[in-house]
């Protein structure tokens, strides 16, 4: 049975860091990337960042590429995404989620399938 | 920085064609994915590649694409299908990015 479970709610003070783990089971991450999505209350998707498990390269997106690190585990087979300096605006479900890609042009040119995790809540609140 | 851009909302009658769009510069070039929001759920592939569907996705959904343009297309909506519908696809840079999210509601 393919899986994902990601670590637990969290609650964190302004400037302050999170750290989300993600573990898989049932797949062998050496085809997929992970990525982490959030989405806040009521707004939308948001891409946060991702990383090709073979190998290990992140990509970010802008808005977060100065506070986020994502970095796999491979005896865990899972990854895990730091995230600095939070703010209220950080406060969201974040969601984990492994892409089966496709590598071409010297990079992944895309994914055929994807697996979610249930997310997990983060409140940032001072 | 890059975006794509998808009406807000698209309302459409029990049985009749829903479009959604979704424009964006580097579409011609990247992939788009399309996925399938229900409150209180995680989002569901609905469009991988442009235009594949996953296995278990209802044939009424297809995907397609014209230059900067890709469009969800659901051929005889049902009332199951109302939710918010994103794209996403990747810029130049490698990074991916969502669309804004379209609520779909039938009537």
């Amino acid at each position: 049975q393919m899986q994902l479970v990601q670590s637990g709610p969290e609650v964190k003070k302004p400037g302050t860091s999170l750290r989300l783990s993600c573990k898989a089971s049932g797949i062998n991450l050496n085809n997929f990337a992970l990525q982490w999505v959030r989405q806040a209350r009521g707004q939308r998707l948001e891409w946060v960042g991702w990383i090709v498990f073979a190998s290990g390269k992140a990509s970010y997106a802008e808005a977060f590429k100065e506070r986020v690190t994502i970095t796999r585990d491979t005896s865990a087979n899972g990854a895990s995404m730091d995230l600095n300096n939070l703010t209220l605006e950080d406060s969201a479900t974040y969601y984990c989620v492994a892409l089966l890609i496709e590598l071409g042009g010297g990079g992944v040119s895309g994914y055929s399938m994807d697996l979610w995790d249930k997310g997990t809540t983060v409140t940032v609140s001072s | 920085s890059y975006e794509l851009a998808q009406p807000p909302s698209v309302s459409v009658s029990l049985g009749q064609r829903a479009t959604i769009t979704c424009s964006g510069e580097a579409l011609p070039k990247k992939f788009a994915y399309w996925y399938q929001q229900r409150p209180g759920q995680a989002p569901l592939l609905m469009i991988y590649k442009d235009k594949q569907r996953p296995s278990g996705i209802p044939e009424r959904f297809s995907g397609s694409t014209s230059g900067t343009v890709v469009t969800l297309t659901i051929n005889g909506v049902q009332a199951e299908d109302e939710g918010d519908y994103y794209c996403l696809s990747a810029d130049s840079s490698g990074s991916w990015v969502f669309g804004g999210g379209t609520k779909l509601t039938v009537v």
